[in-house]
């Protein structure tokens, strides 16, 4: 398809399971952002991605947290030893460049910790 | 306090109505104002951009922002079901900062036939 692509969909993790989603970009397009957005909130920024550099990690909310994107493409948003409070959906957006165009965001994994 | 404040409703109206939702925001520094639409299990949508302050005006959806009061708001004329969703404001600084999205809570909108 033409949009971002997140997988999985949904995922259910037991307390302290490690976790590994998914995220692929228009094709073509070179930043890619990292969102996550609690039940009933508005997305929150976690990290961005300018091709393969990681410019703002700023909104990652603990060292268990870690994200990468080795060949400019396809991204990985880790958590590990996950706790309740990770239960979240998780966007992904890409732009063809920070400074021109505004993100398309996907349609999330929905993570719940049990 | 949230940097963006955002009314999370519900806001449940007729058909046809008008819609007015609105945000407010403290960090002066934002310049870009978007408004997006989110359908339960879905990702965001961007409805309405808008650069400063002004309006903007796309078929039946008008954006406003009035940088001098923190405030923006979005207007929806000739409501429909179709309508019914989140609305949620985003904000940025531009430059550097263009794609890293502020977001309100998002308020949920009801319109009923």
């Amino acid at each position: 398809g033409a949009g971002v692509s997140q997988s999985p969909r949904y995922k259910v993790a037991k307390r302290g399971q490690d976790v590994a989603l998914r995220c692929d970009p228009i094709s073509g397009h070179v930043s890619l952002f990292w969102y996550q957005q609690a039940l009933g909130q508005g997305p929150e920024f976690l990290t961005y991605f300018q091709n393969e550099a990681q410019l703002d990690k700023s909104g990652l909310p603990s060292d268990r947290f870690f994200a990468e994107r080795p060949e400019g493409s396809v991204s990985t948003l880790k958590i590990q030893r996950t706790q309740q409070e990770d239960s979240a959906v998780y966007l992904c957006a890409s732009s063809l460049d920070r400074g021109a165009s505004l993100p398309h965001f996907g349609n999330g994994t929905r993570l719940t910790v049990t | 306090q949230k940097e963006v404040e955002q009314d999370p409703g519900p806001l449940s109206v007729p058909e046809g109505a008008i819609v007015s939702l609105n945000c407010t925001y403290s960090n002066s520094a934002f310049q870009y104002f978007m408004w997006y639409r989110q359908y339960s299990r879905k990702g965001p949508e961007l409805l309405m951009y808008t650069y400063s302050s002004g309006n903007k005006e796309d078929g039946r959806f008008t954006a406003q922002v009035d940088k001098s009061s923190k405030y923006i708001s979005l207007f929806i004329r000739d409501s429909q079901p179709s309508d019914s969703a989140t609305y949620l404001c985003a904000m940025s600084g531009g430059g550097t900062s263009y794609g890293k999205l502020t977001f309100g809570q998002g308020t949920i909108l009801t319109v009923h036939p």
